[in-house]
């Protein structure tokens, strides 16, 4: 079965340079979240997107900015780039939305991860 | 702020035992809960999703239950293989549905002695 796809796997920038993660969720999902997770710690959501618009907020700093596109992929676009966002980035996505007795409904589903070292 | 605690954080046992892992939350007003598996360095796998009116799921040789309004949950796996080696994660999405982000517990590393 296709999974989400995210590219690319691992990424080495230096401080204050700027990196673009890209995400293809699963065929027919049309909703996708940003993770992060540093070492060691539990992922720390960041933002996520429902038919192409800003649906929910965590804990996003301003310096990196997200969009999703017509054909459902997303970039999430990482400025001035600091040591600490050294971290595993990971993208989900989630089926359409469906009735609410689906038991499937909003079920999250991960991609492998973007790993991120900042020098 | 919801808060997600696991325990135990980590947890070695012999090949063939049954066990249980315990998550807890502090805000009951979730939408639904997620059980994931996780290997060193690598993505996130969901093992079982628990919507808010439901008591419990079942996958193989694992079962999730939840009480909602004692903000818990718990996975039990079934005689346990080496291969269930890994951290294990439950996250909650808060009330509301839509495109909420999860808010995760810290997790339960799991090894399972051959």
């Amino acid at each position: 079965a296709a999974g989400v796809i995210q590219s690319p796997r691992h990424l080495i920038k230096e401080k204050r340079e700027t990196a673009t993660l890209k995400c293809y969720p699963i065929p027919r999902h049309d909703t996708v979240y940003w993770y992060q997770q540093g070492p060691g710690q539990d992922p720390q959501f960041l933002i996520s997107f429902y038919e192409k618009m800003q649906s929910d907020k965590g804990s996003i700093p301003d310096r990196f900015s997200a969009q999703q596109f017509s054909d459902y992929h997303s970039e999430l676009n990482m400025s001035s780039l600091e040591l600490g966002d050294s971290a595993l980035y990971f993208c989900a996505s989630s089926p359409r939305l469906a009735p609410l007795d689906d038991s499937s409904y909003n079920e999250q589903f991960f991609g492998p991860g973007t790993r991120l070292t900042v020098l | 702020k919801q808060e997600v605690t696991q325990i135990p954080a980590a947890l070695s046992v012999p090949e063939g035992e049954n066990l249980v892992l315990n998550c807890s939350f502090t805000d009951s007003a979730i939408y639904n809960l997620q059980w994931f598996r996780q290997d060193p360095g690598k993505g996130l796998t969901s093992l079982l999703l628990i919507q808010s009116s439901q008591r419990e799921q079942t996958s193989g040789r694992l079962n999730a239950s939840l009480d909602k309004s004692s903000g818990r949950s718990t996975l039990y796996i079934a005689a346990s293989q080496p291969g269930d080696s890994a951290t294990y994660l439950c996250a909650v999405s808060r009330s509301g549905g839509g495109a909420d982000g999860l808010t995760f517990g810290k997790g339960t590393h799991l090894i399972i002695q051959p």
